[in-house]
């Protein structure tokens, strides 16, 4: 199992530009996330998804857009990018049910620089 | 005021010292506890996870609750370089619901 996977690694956009952060997981899991990372911010969620087709806004939505079209996959948009935006983003993945459901699954991060 | 705190650190500590990270929190409601360990440029990976009070323990590592304190924490004992890493605390009112994150305390163990 590769886990959690997200692409790219490493991202430089300019002011107004737009992109996609992608993320992958091969586990079967329900429930998919999107975190912001900032220094001394902790992570904050930006979207979640419970299942294929179904998407909700976290605690800092705006900016960014999600879908979830198949369980596996969940990118995130960024419509207009903003300097605000600089961060490194994590998506997560869990099962909704069963023994490992608190357990959220982090993949290895997204670093983007707005200038 | 932030709903949890937690000290940004850094702590640096020698070798085989016991280490004693906490996070506070204003919410009563908060029954799941899990801290959660992010090596440098790595995502997170649960470490440990506790249901309402009491410890847990889990080879060099033990998870303590106390609710009327509003107050957790990580024991790390005979801590080694491999464990310099960043802890995140997080807690939830329900099993299943989002998480609230501490910022991380950045955990330096010296040779």
């Amino acid at each position: 199992n590769a886990g959690v996977t997200q692409t790219p690694k490493f991202q430089v956009l300019k002011t107004g530009q737009s992109m996609t952060l992608q993320c992958a997981q091969d586990m079967n899991h329900e429930y998919m996330s999107w975190y912001r990372q900032d220094p001394g911010m902790g992570l904050r969620l930006i979207h979640y998804s419970v299942g294929a087709g179904i998407t909700d806004q976290g605690e800092v939505p705006n900016g960014y857009n999600v879908s979830r079209s198949t369980t596996e996959d969940f990118p995130l948009r960024l419509l207009s990018a903003a300097p605000s935006q600089t961060s490194v983003y994590f998506c997560a993945s869990r099962p909704l049910a069963g023994e490992w459901k608190e357990t959220q699954y982090f993949g290895p991060g997204t670093r983007l620089l707005v200038l | 005021q932030k709903e949890v705190e937690q000290d940004p650190g850094p702590l640096s500590v020698p070798e085989g010292a016991i280490v004693s990270l906490n996070c506070t929190y204003s919410n009563s409601a908060f029954q799941y506890f899990m801290w959660y360990r992010q090596y440098s440029r790595k995502g997170p990976e649960l470490l440990m996870y506790t249901y309402s009070s009491g410890n847990k323990e889990d080879g060099r590592f033990t998870a303590q609750v106390d609710k009327s304190s509003k107050y957790i924490s990580l024991f790390i004992r005979d801590s080694q370089p491999s464990d310099s890493a960043t802890y995140l605390c997080a807690m939830s009112a329900r099993s299943n619901y989002q998480l609230i994150w501490g910022a991380g305390t950045k955990l330096i163990i010296k040779p």
